[in-house]
């Protein structure tokens, strides 16, 4: 079974305190790996695409990395506005992507 | 941002009552999404279109019908609203070939059946 799993489930850094976010998936014939980040009361905002192991992708404080089970996403020096919830999603067909539940962060001041 | 409008934004309605939810987008993208999301779980897919009048199921499709009659709209219809229906509802568009396909979400729907 076709299967996506983050952990921690809630994670509180201080500022400027690097950590990472782990998605780990089952899925077999993987055809993207997806990061979205989800504020309060808002839909999910697309991060980063990973398709292949080794693969790693960067933006601001955020990298993003794959191996053939998991997928990280770093994030470096946070900031209180990284405060969010974090979502994985790995696509096991053309129209099939099975979501994590989500990391909530909260980078304190 | 991606050019994605859910109406309503919030709506509360009785168990039994029909509801009708709209995704309207100015992308011209042609895969349509609608997901819901609840508490310990992660998005999980109702319905999805891959053109105009080209529906099919998700992974929790019972209850709930579509239609696309032009391809920037996605109607979600509750046939018989019921509680367990409450959540919040995202629609999302994609672009994708065999690989890729990264979706832009809508602002969501929060729906309450009483």
């Amino acid at each position: 079974e076709d299967q996506v799993t983050q952990s921690p489930e809630a994670l509180r850094l201080q500022e400027g305190e690097s950590s990472s976010l782990n998605c780990s998936y089952t899925v077999s014939g993987l055809r993207g790996l997806f990061w979205y980040r989800q504020d309060p009361g808002k839909g999910p905002e697309f991060l980063f695409t990973l398709y292949s192991a080794g693969e790693e992708k960067e933006k601001e404080r955020l990298k993003a990395t794959l191996t053939k089970k998991e997928s990280f996403l770093h994030i470096t020096a946070p900031k209180p506005e990284d405060s969010a919830t974090y979502l994985c999603a790995a696509r096991a067909g053309t129209y099939k992507y099975i979501f994590g539940t989500g990391t909530r962060l909260k980078v304190l001041a | 941002d991606a050019g994605i409008t859910q109406s309503p934004r919030h709506k509360v309605t009785e168990t039994g009552t029909p509801v009708t939810l709209r995704c309207h987008q100015t992308e011209n993208h042609r895969y349509m999404y609608w997901y819901r999301q609840d508490p310990g779980h992660g998005l999980r897919l109702i319905h999805y279109s891959y053109g105009v009048k080209d529906t099919d199921k998700g992974e929790v499709s019972d209850g709930y019908s579509v239609s696309r009659s032009k391809t920037e709209d996605f109607l979600l219809t509750l046939e018989s609203a019921t509680s367990s229906q409450t959540s919040v509802y995202f629609c999302a568009i994609s672009e994708s070939g065999d690989y890729g396909g990264e979706q832009y979400f809508g602002p969501g729907t929060r729906l309450t059946v009483t």
